[in-house]
């Protein structure tokens, strides 16, 4: 099947700081979606890119489908930002199963 | 908007017993999905429907998981038995339909004694 795969697996940030998370997937997919969990468990969408580039405040991401991988860009940590960050995706050709990633933990500190 | 609201958000049982979750998705959605998440894990899709009918349920552990959602909005998804490693988050999601970015509940969280 699919392998998603998300670097780093944990990160470390000093409010303020920027950081790029990263998402390879191995197969075509349909969609893309990147997801913060936070320290509560609520999960919240962040992005929906299939293909090319969104910003939203602080937060940027790009796909490049054809290379099969997406980039989740923060800038100026919050601590707010603190949480795991998920990319999932759909095949392509198949079911609207969100396929999630390893995870990315973050840790903004003050 | 309202988002996908659940309930209830958290449920402590004795193995063996029975459990339900209900979930109710943004209004218009008519695409439903329930993902199971285990600690330290990215959720995993359990059912999916489209309206009333469930068109993805291969991971549906079916004996002793069931779904439904009978008038094609709310749906309830119920355990019976519950067992020790059923312990985990239960998801609720809903889009508007294939190829749309999926909205996700609060989810609730299931604890096994």
């Amino acid at each position: 099947g699919i392998q998603v795969e998300q670097s780093p697996p944990d990160l470390i940030l000093q409010e303020g700081a920027n950081s790029t998370l990263r998402c390879n997937f191995s197969d075509s997919v349909n969609n893309l979606q990147w997801f913060h969990q936070n320290p509560w468990g609520q999960l919240i969408n962040l992005f929906y890119i299939p293909s090319g580039t969104k910003q939203n405040g602080r937060l940027s991401a790009t796909t490049v489908a054809t290379e099969r991988y997406s980039l989740l860009y923060i800038s100026s940590s919050q601590t707010t930002d603190s949480g795991v960050y998920f990319c999932a995706v759909t095949l392509s050709g198949a079911t609207n199963k969100l396929i999630f990633g390893t995870g990315t933990l973050l840790a903004v500190q003050p | 908007e309202a988002g996908v609201v659940q309930s209830p958000r958290y449920k402590i049982i004795e193995k063996k017993q029975p459990v339900a979750f209900w979930c109710n998705p943004i209004s218009g959605h008519n695409t439903l999905y329930w993902y199971r998440q285990n600690l330290g894990q990215g959720p995993e899709l359990l059912i999916r429907y489209e309206n009333e009918e469930a068109v993805d349920d291969s991971q549906l552990p079916k004996d002793r998981f069931s779904a439904e959602r009978l008038k094609g909005v709310d749906s309830t998804l119920k355990i019976q038995p519950a067992e020790l490693g059923d312990s985990a988050v239960y998801l609720c999601a809903s889009s508007f339909g294939q190829n749309q970015p999926q909205h996700f509940g609060d989810g609730t969280r299931l604890s096994i004694l």
